[in-house]
This record gives structure tokens, C-alpha cells and sequence, in this order.
């Protein structure tokens, strides 16, 4: 069974830093891996996806990478900004029940 | 032009009571879901149609009844609330092994 572990559950920083989120799931048999940012009692909004046969992908300050064999995704979020503070939600697209499970996400704050 | 758009976007009712959500694509894409976000901001799946047919039903009373009449509609029906179905429902839609955009949720509070 696929499980999803993001990692921390919760992240401060003061304003300028570079930070890493961190996801891990059990079974490597994905079609893809996405992130995701959630603001407040809103949706989900899709910031990256990764296909299976991929490394990384970049967006702006994002990159995201992925490692199969070690069943790892990291989300790096270059100069971060008050505007980034939300929840990002890794989750990945298993193979095997053609399901998206879902991590449960790390709530960033981004200090002024 | 939303994407993903669901309604209604907050639902309040009684318990024992039936309530519907729709959504609508316009994306073209050919798969829907419906996700669950608990009290936890826990995402989980309940179900997901592939051109109308259903594909993916995870382990949901059979009081919820999805209905999807054409690919760019997933409907889901409600019967004999129960406190503890209030939660955060999201509709999204995606290509069969594709992106997933979601729908801005409906907020169910059963009282």
C-alpha cells in the first residue's frame, strides 16, 4: 500500500531563505509525482509535476526533483517570500491503483 | 473561465437530511474525482470516473452516489447526513495519467 510522509509538518523562516520540503512514499511503481500549495480555506493549486521518467522540474523559484529508487521528492523554494507562506501538498500518482495519494502536507510561514 | 468549478461553496444542514455538490470541467479532460480534506487537512480520494465510467470507488458508505452524466460533470448525492461527513470536498479533474487541477472545495457542515 502507497503512503505518503511529508517532512517537517510545519516550517518558519524569516524572509530571503532557501528552503527544502521534503516527501517520501514506499512504493516506486508511480506514474508521477505532484506538488501542490493550498492557501487558507482555499483549493489546491498545482505547482509542479513530475513525471515517472523525470528528475526535476523548475518553475520560477521552485525546482522539484525526484528520485524513484529512493522513493524521495524534494521541493526547494529559492529566496522565499511572505507570499509563499500556504501548505504544500506532495502526492503521488501510484501505478499500481492508478490512485493520487496524498501527503499530508507541511504549512510554511515566511517571516517579513 | 474557472477550470474546475464546484457548488455550492459552503453546505449547512441537519443531520438525517440529502444534499448534492456539482462540479464542471472545462478543460477537456477525460478523468474526475472527488477528494475528501478531514478535520486534519487529510486528503483523501473517494472516487474517480473516466469518461463517465467509474474506475476508482474507495472504501465510502454507500450513502454518497456519484453521478457523472457526461465527462465534464461529476455530481456527488448525499443521503441521511451524518456529523461526521462534514469535511472539505474537492472536485478535480485530470487527463487519465496527468496533472490534476482542483475545484476551490465545498465546505459541508453537518449539524
Amino acid at each position: 500500500k502507497q503512503e505518503v510522509t511529508q517532512i517537517p509538518a510545519a516550517l518558519s523562516v524569516p524572509e530571503g531563505e532557501n528552503l527544502v520540503l521534503n516527501c517520501s512514499f514506499t512504493d516506486s511503481a508511480i506514474y508521477n509525482l505532484q506538488w501542490f500549495r493550498q492557501d487558507p480555506g482555499k483549493g489546491l493549486t498545482s505547482l509542479l509535476l513530475i513525471q515517472s521518467s523525470q528528475r526535476e522540474q523548475t518553475s520560477g523559484r521552485l525546482n522539484a526533483s525526484l528520485d524513484k529508487s529512493s522513493g524521495r521528492s524534494t521541493l526547494y523554494i529559492a529566496a522565499s517570500q511572505p507570499g509563499d507562506s500556504a501548505t504544500y501538498l506532495c502526492a503521488v500518482l501510484s501505478g499500481n491503483t492508478g490512485k493520487l495519494i496524498f501527503g499530508q502536507g507541511t504549512t510554511l510561514q515566511v517571516k517579513p | 473561465d474557472t477550470a474546475v468549478s464546484q457548488t455550492p461553496k459552503y453546505l449547512v444542514t441537519q443531520m438525517g437530511n440529502d444534499k448534492s455538490i456539482k462540479c464542471e470541467q472545462n478543460l477537456g479532460h477525460d478523468t474526475m474525482y472527488w477528494y475528501k480534506q478531514d478535520s486534519k487537512k487529510f486528503l483523501k480520494i473517494m472516487f474517480s470516473y473516466n469518461n463517465k465510467e467509474l474506475i476508482i470507488n474507495e472504501t465510502v458508505p454507500n450513502r454518497f452516489s456519484p453521478k457523472s452524466p457526461d465527462k465534464a460533470h461529476l455530481n456527488l448525492h448525499i443521503n441521511s447526513l451524518e456529523l461526521g461527513d462534514s469535511a472539505v470536498y474537492f472536485c478535480a479533474s485530470s487527463r487519465l495519467t496527468g496533472e490534476l487541477f482542483f475545484g476551490e472545495g465545498s465546505r459541508l457542515t453537518v449539524l
